[in-house]
């Protein structure tokens, strides 16, 4: 089946430091979303990306749509204590997403 | 902001008995979805669901699940024998847009522990 790769698989980062993140996966997708999973809750959407080499920013967010479309990374910059929490991306596809593995971004203050 | 609400938002059960998980979507939406998070996992892919019937469903969507959305408002997942293997973070999602809009909303989850 489809697989997404995320990396890194965890960072520890100190508070104000910028943070990149990505996702490749070996098939294409038409569509890129990348989530957000705060403990004992469901994820969030953050950023959804349509159309390959897209920029889309979403406060300090950024995510870009490789020109490839295998791939797409997140950038978040100045990172906050409120930036923590496990960032998924997923391709969806015919009426499912498929998830990648997550990053799990702790940061301290 | 319009929510999924799921209920309840933890089960515990007994092997081999039946769970019924219910998920109430947002109102206008047409497109609902089941996902599972077991602990320290990824978000998995069980079942998606369309105008009153499953479009797509995974393999981990066995005999033994089945969704329905018996009143216009509610939409469930029942797991009719349950196995250990079962316990997980049980997500409800729903969707208002059409195949080529994923952004879902995803409910807060329920905690399914099965001893």
């Amino acid at each position: 089946g489809q697989q997404l790769n995320q990396s890194p698989q965890s960072m520890f980062i100190q508070e104000g430091e910028d943070v990149s993140m990505n996702c490749t996966s070996s098939s294409i997708f038409n569509t890129w979303l990348w989530y957000k999973q705060d403990p004992g809750e469901g994820p969030v959407l953050l950023i959804a990306l349509y159309k390959a080499g897209e920029l889309t920013s979403n406060g300090r967010l950024t995510a870009q749509f490789g020109i490839t479309r295998k791939d797409s990374f997140l950038n978040i910059s100045a990172s906050i204590p409120s930036d923590v929490g496990i960032y998924f991306c997923a391709g969806p596809r015919a009426g499912k997403s498929t998830f990648g593995d997550g990053t799990t971004l702790t940061v301290k203050p | 902001e319009p929510e999924v609400t799921q209920t309840p938002s933890h089960q515990v059960t007994q092997m081999g008995q039946e769970v019924i998980l219910r998920c109430v979507p947002i109102s206008n939406h047409l497109y609902f979805y089941w996902y599972r998070q077991i602990l320290g996992q990824k978000v998995e892919f069980l079942v998606s669901f369309y105008n009153n019937e499953i479009s797509e469903k995974s393999e981990i969507f066995d005999d033994q699940f089945s969704v329905e959305r018996p009143d216009g408002s509610n939409f469930t997942l029942k797991i009719r024998s349950t196995k250990l293997e079962d316990s997980a973070m049980y997500f409800c999602a729903s969707s208002g847009g059409g195949p080529f809009n994923y952004g879902y909303t995803f409910g807060s989850g329920t905690r399914l522990t099965v001893v």
